[in-house]
């Protein structure tokens, strides 16, 4: 299994663009989440879904879509990049039995 | 707002000596979880407390857990140079959701 995988792992926007970050799993969990981290700080929960077709926001959703059309796959879209929106992202996944969280390994994005 | 916090923020030890670090929580948790993140990397999970367990052990790491003082430890004895990485308590509420503190970030010097 590859586990959780992001691409891509580094990218830099202008203000105003817009972009998509990909999170696919293959581990057939149904819970998926995105968060960000910024520095000195844990991870802030942005959207998460409990399963294909249903998403949810988190703490810090605006600016942010996400869609769950496959158990798989959860992209994060970034519909007018800010520079506040400079972090590096994480999406994670876990099994409804299963408490354990996996986690990709991350995307470095700047917002200039 | 974060649910568990840290403490302390950074703590720097020697090869050899234990690591403690704590976490306090507010609401009411089903299980609580520590997470390592190496410099750059994703977060890894470590080992889960469920709210009607005490203490956890896993190797050289040991998890206490007092849903009294809402509040959580984890020991790390005999460090070696490789555990240096930030620590992170995520808590397991009823959202289902894992809410993360801000981390400890660990240093064991050779």
């Amino acid at each position: 299994n590859a586990g959780v995988t992001q691409t891509p792992k580094f990218q830099v926007l202008k203000t105003g663009q817009s972009m998509t970050l990909q999170c696919a799993q293959d581990m057939n969990h149904e819970y998926m989440s995105w968060y960000r981290q910024d520095p000195g700080m844990g991870l802030r929960l942005i959207h998460y879904s409990v399963g294909a077709g249903i998403t949810d926001q988190g703490e810090v959703p605006n600016g942010y879509n996400v869609s769950r059309s496959t158990t798989e796959d959860f992209p994060l879209r970034l519909l007018s990049a800010a520079p506040s929106q400079t972090s590096v992202y994480f999406c994670a996944s876990r099994g409804t039995g299963n408490t354990e969280q996996y986690f990709g390994p991350g995307t470095r994005l700047t917002v200039t | 707002s974060q649910q568990g916090e840290e403490d302390p923020q950074a703590l720097s030890i020697q090869e050899g000596e234990n690591a403690t670090m704590n976490c306090s929580y507010k609401t009411s948790i089903n299980n609580l979880q520590w997470y390592r993140q190496n410099s750059g990397r994703g977060l890894v999970h470590l080992i889960l407390i469920r709210s009607n367990e005490r203490e956890k052990h896993s190797g050289r790491l040991r998890v206490t857990l007092d849903t009294s003082k809402k509040s959580s430890s984890l020991l790390i004895t005999a460090s070696r140079a490789a555990d240096t990485a930030s620590y992170f308590c995520a808590t397991d509420g009823s959202a289902r959701q894992l809410t993360f503190g801000s981390g400890t970030q660990l240093t064991v010097l050779p």
